[in-house]
């Protein structure tokens, strides 16, 4: 079945440094991919979406690439803020079902040092 | 109004209480869910609502009976939960079944 793998966390980084978050994905056809954030005490919200292979999906600095050859999403930040804090999802979902089944990975918690 | 409002954002209940609840959107989204959130895990689709349907229901206890009044509208009603349901429950909405979701605060459920 599909699924989605995280790097495991926390990841604690300082502030201006580079951020990779790793994401790879396993499914059959052609799924979307997304990148949610999760800030303390709040839903989800959509940070980027990609929809077919090569797709770059970008948002407030972050960028992922959909890369087919790999089963790849990852995240990506050139230079972090304390603001970025957060936990990061990266999920899935599959167009050929009847109603969207968003698989979530099992999220990377961000802290990042001033 | 790009907002999905739940509430209430905090509710504790014994197990033999009754409660419900509720999810408002006013985006014109046609899909409705329910997930449930456990501390430092990722969410966990219960139900989907499709143009005010039950379409999906990932084999949730009957002690969750979700309910869709109208299209901008969810609700989730509890009776005799257990304290291994306390969670941040989530709902979401987006314009199609196939369309990226917009999520609510939550609502954060203890069960004593």
């Amino acid at each position: 079945g599909n699924s989605v793998t995280q790097m495991e966390g926390p990841v604690t980084l300082s502030e201006e440094a580079f951020l990779t978050i790793n994401c790879t994905y396993t499914a059959t056809g052609y799924p979307s991919l997304f990148w949610y954030v999760q800030y303390p005490g709040e839903g989800l919200q959509l940070l980027l979406k990609a929809t077919k292979a090569d797709d770059k999906g970008s948002n407030k600095g972050f960028e992922a690439t959909y890369r087919k050859e790999t089963t790849s999403f990852h995240l990506e930040k050139g230079s972090v803020q304390v603001s970025d804090s957060a936990v990061y999802f990266c999920a899935l979902s599959d167009p050929y079902s009847s109603a969207s089944k968003i698989i979530f990975g099992s999220g990377t918690r961000l802290s990042i040092r001033p | 109004d790009t907002e999905v409002t739940q509430t209430p954002k905090h509710l504790v209940m014994g197990m033999t209480n009754k409660k419900s609840l509720k999810c408002e959107q006013h985006m014109g989204h046609r899909a409705m869910y329910w997930y449930k959130q456990k501390a430092k895990k990722p969410p966990e689709l219960m139900f989907v609502y499709s143009y005010e349907k039950l379409s999906i229901n990932e084999s949730v206890p009957s002690r969750f009976s979700p309910e869709c009044p109208n299209s901008s509208l969810l609700n989730l009603h509890l009776h005799a939960l257990q304290p291994e349901d306390s969670a941040l429950y989530l709902c979401a909405s987006s314009q199609t079944p196939d369309e990226k979701l917009f999520f609510g605060s939550g609502t954060q459920l203890s069960v004593l």
